[in-house]
């Protein structure tokens, strides 16, 4: 079983939906956690951190539930520009941090 | 600030090759990473370095050799190539203490023919 895991979609979403994904990982013990934006061949970038009370950033919300190992972001009124892969990322208890394949989202016209 | 630097951006190697992959960062960070990405597998870390001096293996070390030259440079070996090293390599940096942030640069594409 892979440490994190996401679904790896790709979601196809038109401008100004809402989208949600998810992602579980494996060990308890996980530290942090954290959502990375990756466009078309480029770098990794942070988007948010994900805290135990959920959290807020514009139109990005992110959540976590340790209790069933599970974290979320959810993206409002979706942009074109918000079109990338989007990496789920936990900090695992000897501070390395493990990353999910990532989920694509593709927003149309 | 230029960030986190990459070079090469791209190489063909053949199998049996040598080379090295070059990273430096502007940041002041203490904390270096190489990673792999390939796809369907995410980000693996092949080696970091905590410190200047210090360097660890990560979850896919074998084939690689890291030098961590000083605090900005960190390169990552690769001396005898193989097609199963055909990857896309990030390098990244952090603050000490501070694993969450981590910066990367721009990659290198490499194919081992």
């Amino acid at each position: 079983r892979k440490e994190v895991e996401q679904d790896p979609g790709p979601f196809n979403v038109p401008e100004g939906a809402t989208v949600a994904f998810n992602c579980t990982y494996s060990n308890s013990a996980s530290q942090s956690f954290f959502w990375y934006r990756q466009d078309c061949r480029k770098e990794p970038k942070l988007l948010m951190s994900v805290y135990s009370s959920g959290n807020e950033d514009g139109r990005f919300t992110a959540q976590l539930n340790r209790a069933s190992q599970y974290i979320s972001l959810l993206i409002r009124d979706s942009k074109l520009s918000d079109s990338a892969t989007y990496l789920c990322v936990v900090r695992s208890n000897t501070d390395k941090l493990i990353f999910g394949t990532g989920t694509r989202l593709q927003v149309f016209p | 600030n230029a960030g986190v630097t990459q070079t090469p951006k791209f190489q063909v190697l053949k199998t049996g090759q040598s080379m090295t992959l070059q990273c430096a960062q502007d940041m002041n960070h203490n904390s270096m990473y190489w990673y792999r990405q390939d796809p369907g597998m995410g980000l693996r870390l092949i080696y970091y370095s905590a410190s200047e001096g210090t360097t660890d293996k990560g979850e896919v070390p074998n084939g690689y050799n890291v030098s961590r030259l000083n605090k900005r440079e960190f390169s990552l070996r690769l001396e005898s190539a193989a097609p199963s090293q055909t990857s896309v390599y990030f390098c990244a940096s952090s603050e000490v203490g501070r694993a969450n942030e981590q910066f990367f640069g721009p990659g290198t594409r490499l194919t081992v023919l």
